[in-house]
């Protein structure tokens, strides 16, 4: 099993503020999903990576994949109490080609 | 409207009684996946399915399991469920599975969440 370490657990910012959340392995993956879940909800999916080093920005959400393909970070600039929820972080496994191994979550809170 | 709707939403029932959580999906996907999810434990895999008649254990296989006689649905079975399978259960479904390097374009779609409560 290929653990994934997700920190920190939880994130509390006021609007306008940046925050970064990450994502840490010491297996290698060979591709990586962000998520985001809201209470009652099921998980959507924001990203996937795929290539080491990679970085990807949908608006003003960054996401980049380590060099190593064993970690990874979302950065949120000027957070909006809209960016409130559960992010997730999920590693596709090299040795399988159906699991997926998902971190634990980190909890953002955005106040107005 | 893409769509993974799982059945019931809510349940609680009573230790040893079998029970089964349904899934079906309508995008003629051939990956499927079943989640638990507990707090502070993230999701965890119970078990996945490449295609038809296709299914492999994930990291939380005890105590479920699994069918696939149809691309569409992929129903979890709890023979005697007991108090420690109290939780939240996520069904997933995309075209490819995530080792595919083509993951990168691909969707992967939750339903809902089925709580379920055993005592």
């Amino acid at each position: 099993t290929q653990l994934l370490e997700q920190s920190p657990q939880f994130l509390s910012i006021q609007e306008g503020e940046n925050l970064t959340v990450y994502c840490n392995s010491s297996s290698v993956f060979s591709s990586l999903q962000w998520y985001r879940q809201e209470p009652g909800e099921g998980p959507v999916l924001l990203v996937t990576v795929v290539t080491g080093g990679e970085v990807k920005k949908l608006k003003r959400l960054t996401f980049q994949f380590g060099d190593a393909r064993k970690d990874s970070s979302l950065h949120i600039t000027a957070a909006q109490p809209g960016d409130t929820g559960l992010y997730l972080c999920a590693g596709a496994d090299t040795d399988s080609w159906g699991k997926l191994q998902f971190g634990a979550g980190t909890q953002v809170v955005v106040t107005p | 409207e893409a769509q993974v709707t799982q059945n019931p939403r809510y349940l609680i029932t009573v230790t040893g009684k079998k029970l089964t959580v349904t899934c079906s999906q309508n995008m003629n996907h051939e990956y499927m996946s079943w989640y638990r999810q507990d707090p502070g434990l993230g999701l965890r895999q119970i078990y996945y399915s490449m295609n038809v008649e296709v299914t492999d254990k994930g990291d939380v296989p005890e105590g479920y399991k699994v069918s696939r006689k149809e691309k569409r649905n992929f129903p979890l079975i709890l023979e005697s469920p007991s108090p420690n399978q109290t939780s939240l259960y996520f069904c997933a479904s995309s075209l490819i599975p995530p080792r595919d390097r083509g993951f990168s374009g691909n969707t992967i779609y939750f339903g809902e969440g089925s709580w379920l409560t055993v005592v």
